[in-house]
């Protein structure tokens, strides 16, 4: 079925390690966006994309980067972990950037920095 | 600062009976979007319902109702006949109230820390 893919599921990565956290959509939406989910906290906007070659800064940006170099993929890097980015990584997507448009959510990936 | 208020982390609601999720934001923007995810103990994210700050009534989606009280800037679900498949963690959002402002900051969402909703027999 159509939708956004996340991978890997989990992953357990030692500190001071790069790790990038990939997203592909067939959707062809034209937005997307990395969260961090931690408990208490909902869901924390990271980056986002409003359209292929265009990425901007969410809530919490610091450590990590994204890449938009297509309308598909809308991988997220952490150049050099630390135990705090421990958390479940959301990658979404919205047909458009304006807002008005529901996001859809990926299945989610379970980090854990050691 | 947190501009999503959930007030209740978790709730207890017998099953055929509504409960009603509270949720209210804080924004000086004439336009936004409010939205009601919820997410099962899988762990997906799945959109609910939605209601723009223009919408001259309220949003209704089967069993979801989302009570808009615009002056209020409360945005609260209530689900009718609550049945056990909606045990799950319950999530309001908006979009970030300077989208309107320049195109780079469109499409930033916020959620509200979440409700934890079990539903009893």
């Amino acid at each position: 079925t159509a939708g956004i893919t996340q991978a890997p599921t989990s992953q357990i990565l030692a500190a001071g390690r790069s790790m990038t956290l990939r997203c592909t959509q067939d959707m062809r939406h034209n937005a997307m966006y990395w969260y961090r989910q931690d408990l208490g906290l909902g869901l924390r906007l990271i980056h986002y994309s409003n359209t292929a070659g265009t990425t901007g800064k969410g809530e919490v940006p610091d450590g990590y980067s994204v890449s938009r170099a297509n309308t598909d993929d809308f991988p997220l890097t952490l150049a050099s972990a630390v135990p705090s980015q421990t958390s479940v990584y959301f990658c979404a997507s919205s047909e458009t950037g304006d807002g008005n448009q529901p996001q859809h959510f990926g299945d989610g990936t379970r980090l854990s920095i050691l | 600062a947190q501009k999503i208020t959930q007030t209740q982390p978790g709730m207890f609601v017998q099953e055929k009976e509504a409960v009603t999720l509270d949720c209210t934001y804080d924004t000086s923007d004439p336009s936004y979007g409010l939205f009601w995810y919820k997410q099962p103990s899988s762990g997906e994210m799945i959109f609910l319902i939605y209601q723009g700050s223009y919408d001259q009534q309220n949003a209704t989606e089967g069993r979801y109702s989302l009570n808009f009280q615009k002056a209020r800037k409360s945005a609260n679900l209530v689900i009718s006949a609550s049945q056990l498949g909606d045990s799950a963690m319950y999530f309001c959002a908006m979009r970030d109230p300077w989208g309107l402002m320049t195109t780079d900051s469109w499409g930033k969402f916020q959620f509200g820390a979440g409700t934890q909703v079990v539903v009893t027999p």
